[in-house]
């Protein structure tokens, strides 16, 4: 089944408490996004990547680290979590970097930092 | 930029009834237009998307979407709505240039629907 998997799907940490949150997609793509989801505001993208070893900032890229060493993984890092990174985060993947390819979303990770 | 605007962040709408979910964008090039469906702790699940030439799109479960250039709009309809279409309903515009497929996304709207 084509999927993009995350975990953890829930994780409750303190602050300064390095964390990874994880996404694998089986699907081949070569693009893949991080968003943060808070009530409000919609989804913001923090990090995407184009393909293996590319990746650049999105709109709230601030507190956060991403690498891309394989295809199918896409690590969001927290190094130093802080109470204002509480929030749900997806992972989404698409065929390219081009606009007309809908991304394919995971089931989210909610991430609550004490 | 490409921004994008759901002005209502709540509808609640009685069962069999008919829906309306309005969108409008803001772009200086072409854009292709989503429409994502959240149902409670899940992901998003594309619902419909248009990318060019016929201005009506149908989507899964009933729902159909009408791009009008003009008033730079992508409102979602649905004639009859179920329990089953309880949900976060989101619009995403992204722009037909090559490069970061980014999607910017509107604020939401919870369609509550009511028995």
């Amino acid at each position: 089944e084509a999927q993009v998997t995350q975990n953890p799907r829930y994780l409750i940490t303190v602050t300064g408490k390095k964390l990874t949150v994880t996404c694998s997609q089986n699907m081949n793509h070569e693009y893949m996004s991080w968003y943060r989801q808070d009530p409000g505001l919609g989804l913001r993208q923090i990090y995407y990547s184009m393909n293996v070893e590319v990746t650049d900032k999105g709109d709230v890229p601030e507190g956060y680290k991403v690498s891309r060493k394989e295809k199918r993984n896409f690590p969001l890092i927290l190094e130093s979590p802080s109470p204002n990174q509480t929030s749900l985060y997806f992972c989404a993947s698409s065929l390219s970097g081009q606009g007309y390819q809908p991304q394919h979303f995971g089931d989210g990770t909610r991430l609550s930092i004490l | 930029a490409q921004s994008v605007t759901q002005l209502d962040s709540q509808v609640p709408v009685f069962e069999e009834a008919p829906v309306e979910l309005r969108c409008n964008y803001s772009s200086s090039v072409s854009v292709y237009l989503f429409w994502y469906v959240q149902y409670p702790n899940q992901g998003l699940q594309l619902l419909l998307k248009y990318l060019s030439g016929s201005t009506l799109v149908k989507g899964i479960n009933g729902f159909e979407a009408e791009f009008n250039k003009s008033q730079t709009s992508f409102h979602l309809r649905k004639p009859s709505v179920h329990i089953s279409d309880t949900a976060e309903y989101f619009c995403a515009v992204s722009e037909s240039n090559f490069g970061n497929e980014k999607l910017t996304f509107g604020t939401g709207t919870r369609l509550t629907i009511i028995p």
